[in-house]
């Protein structure tokens, strides 16, 4: 069964800080695509970045960066020098063929910068 | 507009009442999506459709009455709802169903049921 565990429920760092959020993901299957979003409190789940299971690159966008380690099913998510903007609850999601692409979201990480 | 926007915003009805929610994608998507969002607990996928056909139901009650007209547009009717449905409902959107790619999201519809 697909699953995405989420484990840190609320996270508080001082702005400025690095802050990363885990996401641990279980999956039978060899393809599989593996997501991030951000929830701001308007409500809206922003895109942040998709990788498939082939790519174990680590990517870099900005003050975002994400590290893929197929060895332990994880795919986590590192927000460097914290802002309070980046306050906002963190989801990760698991996507594969084989179930038809259903997105699996964890329960969310709740990120708060404070100034 | 652009995105994905979804009317209204916020939506207190009682359990008698029928109420209609509203999407509308600005993409070109040909696949939209219902979910629920319910405090703690993972986004509940509840509708798929696909070039304004239904694929996907996953075991929702029957007061909850999809209709997508066309792929730009997607209603969630609401009769004789349960306080439990109280939630966040968020519309989605994507290039097509099944894909592998990013959905995207409109803002919800805070729904609060008495």
């Amino acid at each position: 069964a697909q699953k995405v565990t989420q484990a840190q429920t609320e996270i508080s760092v001082v702005e400025k800080e690095d802050v990363t959020l885990d996401c641990v993901y279980e999956t039978r299957d060899t393809t599989y695509y593996l997501f991030w979003y951000k929830q701001p409190p308007s409500g809206e789940l922003v895109f942040l970045i998709r990788r498939n299971s082939f790519d174990e690159q680590n990517e870099i966008s900005g003050r975002y960066s994400w590290n893929f380690q197929k060895s332990t099913s994880s795919f986590n998510f590192t927000i460097t020098a914290s802002q309070v903007v980046d306050s906002a609850v963190y989801f990760c999601a698991l996507s594969d063929p084989n179930t038809g692409n259903q997105f699996y979201f964890g329960t969310g990480t709740s990120l708060t910068v404070i100034p | 507009e652009t995105g994905v926007t979804q009317t209204p915003r916020h939506l207190v009805m009682g359990m008698t009442n029928k109420k209609s929610l509203k999407c509308e994608q600005h993409l070109g998507h040909n696949a939209m999506y219902w979910y629920k969002q319910s405090a703690k607990k993972p986004l509940e996928l509840m509708f798929v459709y696909n070039f304004k056909e239904q694929t996907e139901n996953n075991s929702v009650p029957s007061r909850f009455s999809p209709e997508c007209p066309n792929s730009s547009h997607l209603f969630l009717h609401l009769h004789t709802l349960q306080p439990e449905d109280s939630a966040l409902y968020l519309c989605a959107s994507s290039q097509d169903w099944p894909s592998s790619y990013e959905q995207y999201f409109g803002p919800g519809t805070r729904l609060t049921v008495t």
